[in-house]
């Protein structure tokens, strides 16, 4: 199975640029996409194919990268981003999760 | 609106069984298929299987095949999913989503806590 390796949590500040990176064991091509959980809640997809932003999802996100390194940028972020964030990958095989990024703001 | 409605919580013993449902609104049911996706207390998430709502075939993750049954009510737009001879290790959060041709997860359900413990 593709195994998805996340950068560990970090703590920001509002306003501040985040990014979040997430590395593939082989090659997902662009089929890589992001998600939001804050805790008691579902994930909410963030980016999709990469660099998709879906609707009603804030400008200030998104996504880049292919092959193997992807990155997701939050670019002011804000109070209410304080979440865990999954990358997901559906290229090879059966889907895989990355381990999640715990993103605190200060 | 597109809504993924999951059943209530489950508290069982070991060895029992537990099915939980997804019931859909908002989209034609046929169009998209329904994957389940695990969550271990506190911890991330992984694909339980997945199930074309077109055909009604099912594909089992490697450690989700024997004990597990994907089904559908499909003239009700609900996905069922049966765990059979429960451990504590079933122990999670498990969700339905809505994926489309690329399988990304635009939609998902509120959760079902499935609690295994004697």
């Amino acid at each position: 199975d593709t195994v998805l390796t996340q950068s560990p949590g970090l703590a920001v500040s509002p306003g501040e640029r985040v990014t979040i990176s997430c590395e593939a064991s082989e090659s997902v091509n662009t089929r890589m996409h992001w998600y939001q959980q804050k805790p008691g809640q579902q994930p909410k997809l963030l980016i999709y194919k990469a660099s998709n932003l879906p609707s009603g999802v804030p400008a200030r996100f998104s996504g880049s990268g292919s092959g193997t390194d992807f990155t997701l940028t939050i670019d002011p972020v804000e109070a209410d981003d304080t979440a865990t964030y999954f990358c997901q990958q559906s290229w090879n095989g059966p889907i895989t999760f990355g381990s999640g990024t715990k993103l605190e703001i200060k | 609106q597109i809504q993924l409605v999951q059943s209530g919580p489950e508290l069982k013993k070991p060895g029992e069984s537990v099915k939980i449902s997804c019931k859909t609104s908002g989209y034609a049911f046929t169009d998209y298929t329904i994957h389940w996706v695990k969550q271990d207390p506190g911890k991330g998430l992984k694909g339980m299987g997945w199930i074309n709502t077109h055909t009604g075939k099912p594909k089992y993750a490697d450690d989700s095949k024997g004990r597990f049954v994907l089904s559908l009510e499909a003239s009700a737009g609900t996905a069922n999913l049966q765990i059979s001879d429960l451990k504590n290790e079933d122990t999670a959060n498990i969700f339905c989503v809505r994926s489309g041709h690329s399988d990304y997860f635009d939609h998902w359900g509120q959760g079902v806590m499935v609690t295994v413990s004697s």
